[in-house]
This record gives C-alpha cells, structure tokens and sequence, in this order.
C-alpha cells in the first residue's frame, strides 16, 4: 500500500469553473476526510465519511462544494463555479477505526 | 466546540537546543491528542498521539509530548533539536465522545533550527 494519493497534485483554473479531486485513501481505513489548508493556517475540516456515508459537513462547506465516496473507495471533492477564495490546499486523510489520521500530498488548487 | 491554540507561531533555534512546544486543546470531555509534522515540501506525517494511559507519549525522532488534563495542555518536547527538525508542527485533538474522529487542528509552530 502506498498510503494516501490525490489527484491532482495542483490544479489552476480560471473564476467560475468547475473542479474536481480524487483521493484514494488506504484501502484498510473506513473512515476518510477532507480538509483544506490556507497559508499561515492549520487544517481546517470539511467533511468526512465512514465507509460510503458522509457523516458530517462543516459550515465551510457551502452549496458549491460537494463531496462523494462511492462503494466507500476513493472519494472526491467537487467544487462549482470557483471563486479566488476557494484557492487553498486541499487534504485528504484516512484512518482506521481509532487512530491518527494518514494525510496525502493535498491538491493545491489556484483560481484565478 | 472544541478549539486547539498553539502559542508560537514562529520559533528559531540553534542546534542542541532544548525544544517545546505549547498546545491548549478547549474540549472538557474525553479527547485524543496528536502533533503532526510537515517537512518542508512533504505532506503532514503523525509525529506522536495519545489515546489514554500514560500521559508521557513518546514518538519518533526522539519528540515527546505530555498530556496535562489539568492544564488542558499536550507540550510537544525534544530534549536537542537537529536541523533536520526544521519544519511546521501542528497540534490537533478529536473527541472520540461526540461520535466520530473529527480532528481540529491549531494554526501550526514553524520551528527553524539553526545549523
């Protein structure tokens, strides 16, 4: 197992687009979250699933942003009509049932 | 609403020094703790967590942290910093209690050690 990937690894798209990542977590983790990072800040929560549920949503999480984890595989983070806000890194992380979370290499999306 | 605070957001040190790093998680019931590490230009590794047991928690590369309930307190500590060490360093806490693993993060501590 290679731990957690996202694709892709950056993305630069114009205001009003339409985007989406993939993340596939490690194949023995039920639990996978989504989470983005500004400068200067820490991870900040979005959204996370327990097998193919979505469990919760953060208020960040506007009507733009959805996200989907079909089969409780891979999942992806779908963001409409991009705004210059929305540039950020988004994380993705999976873990077992109890226990500190795997993070991938994040999708760094630019709007520009 | 759980919240975690780091208090530095910048620290720079010289090589062999002594490190801590202060973390204050807001929740009052049960929680787990974690620091997570970023490595300039990698992405964010588990560095140590506590669950329960022995409030002293040892992790890699010789960081440990200790939790104090009193406190509300989880100090990320290196007894002699290398400069491999440089990197940012995120305190994080969930609440196992409130039904899921949702994990808050504090705003991160850039350690620069001086070779």
């Amino acid at each position: 197992d290679t731990g957690v990937s996202q694709d892709p690894r950056h993305k630069i798209t114009k205001r009003g687009q339409n985007v989406t990542f993939r993340c596939d977590p490690i194949s023995e983790h039920n639990r996978l979250y989504w989470y983005r990072q500004t400068l200067g800040q820490g991870p900040e929560f979005l959204t996370y699933f327990q097998n193919e549920a979505q469990l919760e949503k953060s208020r960040l999480l506007s009507d733009r942003f959805s996200a989907e984890r079909p089969k409780g595989s891979f999942s992806t983070l779908e963001i409409q009509r991009t705004e210059q806000g929305d540039s950020a890194m988004y994380l993705c992380a999976s873990s077992p049932q109890a226990g500190g979370y795997t993070f991938g290499s994040g999708t760094r999306l630019t709007v520009v | 609403a759980q919240s975690v605070s780091q208090h530095n957001h910048h620290v720079i040190l010289s090589e062999a020094a002594s490190l801590e790093l202060g973390c204050n998680y807001s929740y009052g019931g049960t929680v787990n703790l974690f620091w997570y590490v970023q490595y300039p230009g990698q992405h964010l590794q588990l560095l140590l967590k506590y669950f329960s047991g022995d409030p002293l928690v040892k992790g890699i590369k010789g960081f440990e942290a200790e939790f104090i309930k009193s406190k509300f307190s989880f100090n990320l500590r290196k007894p002699s910093v290398q400069w491999s060490d440089t990197a940012e360093y995120f305190c994080a806490s969930n609440a196992p209690g409130t039904g899921g693993f949702k994990t808050i993060f504090g705003a991160g501590t850039r350690l620069f050690v001086k070779a």
